[in-house]
């Protein structure tokens, strides 16, 4: 059953603290993202990978971290630097490579809370 | 810079009827369009998507018309079901050297659809 994964659901955050968000995915798609969705608004771009190894920034990467050492996780991690970091968390993936016109397929997303 | 955008933040339809959804985009570029649905804390779902090559894309209840001359979007359901009551994005993106498979996505349309 392919699909993509996230964990936790809920994630609450100490001042100062860094935490990690989990992205899994069994789809074999190259192409990995993470988004962030605050209330009444779209799903803005933090960063993204299109291949192992390689990542670029999105359009809000300030106080966020990334890494892609495996094809299928793409673990995203919330640093002291992000201001306000409470949001909901998303993952997606797609088949990519060089290929236009993706369809990204989502996570069922993560809540960061700050306490 | 709002590059996408869905200016009705809510739309309230009864079953049966139809719903219309808007969006439009500012950026000519654009040659590939999505439309996503999400339910509270929970991931989107991808819907429906068009090619800028084709100006409707029929699939089920779901329809998609594409204006490239307005650069203008719009997500027809028909008949409406209680079950349709989400929040709808559109998305869009382009083929450049720097953004292969990123996607701008507007701030959401939340329909209800009442019994």
């Amino acid at each position: 059953d392919g699909g993509i994964t996230q964990s936790p659901k809920y994630l609450f955050r100490k001042e100062g603290q860094n935490v990690t968000l989990s992205c899994e995915q069994n789809l074999n798609h190259d192409a990995m993202y993470w988004y962030r969705q605050d209330p009444g608004q779209g799903l803005r771009l933090i960063y993204y990978s299109q291949i192992v190894n390689d990542f670029q920034k999105g359009d809000i990467a300030e106080g966020y971290s990334v890494s892609r050492e495996k094809k299928e996780s793409f673990p995203l991690t919330v640093t002291s630097a992000q201001k306000n970091p409470t949001a909901f968390y998303l993952c997606a993936s797609s088949i990519g490579g060089t290929r236009a016109q993706e369809t990204q397929y989502f996570g069922p997303g993560t809540r960061l809370l700050v306490l | 810079d709002q590059q996408v955008k869905q200016n009705s933040p809510s739309l309230s339809v009864q079953e049966g009827r139809i719903s219309i959804l808007n969006c439009d985009y500012t950026n000519s570029m654009f040659d590939y369009f999505l439309w996503y649905k999400k339910y509270p804390a929970e991931g989107p779902t991808f819907l429906i998507s068009i090619s800028s090559i084709k100006d409707k894309n029929e699939d089920g209840r779901f329809t998609v018309f594409l204006n490239k001359s307005a650069k203008h979007l719009s997500l027809h359901i028909v008949p409406s079901q209680p079950g349709d009551s989400a929040v709808y994005f559109c998305a869009a993106s382009g083929v450049s050297s720097s953004n292969t498979g990123k996607l701008i996505f507007g701030q959401g349309t939340t329909l209800q659809v009442k019994p």
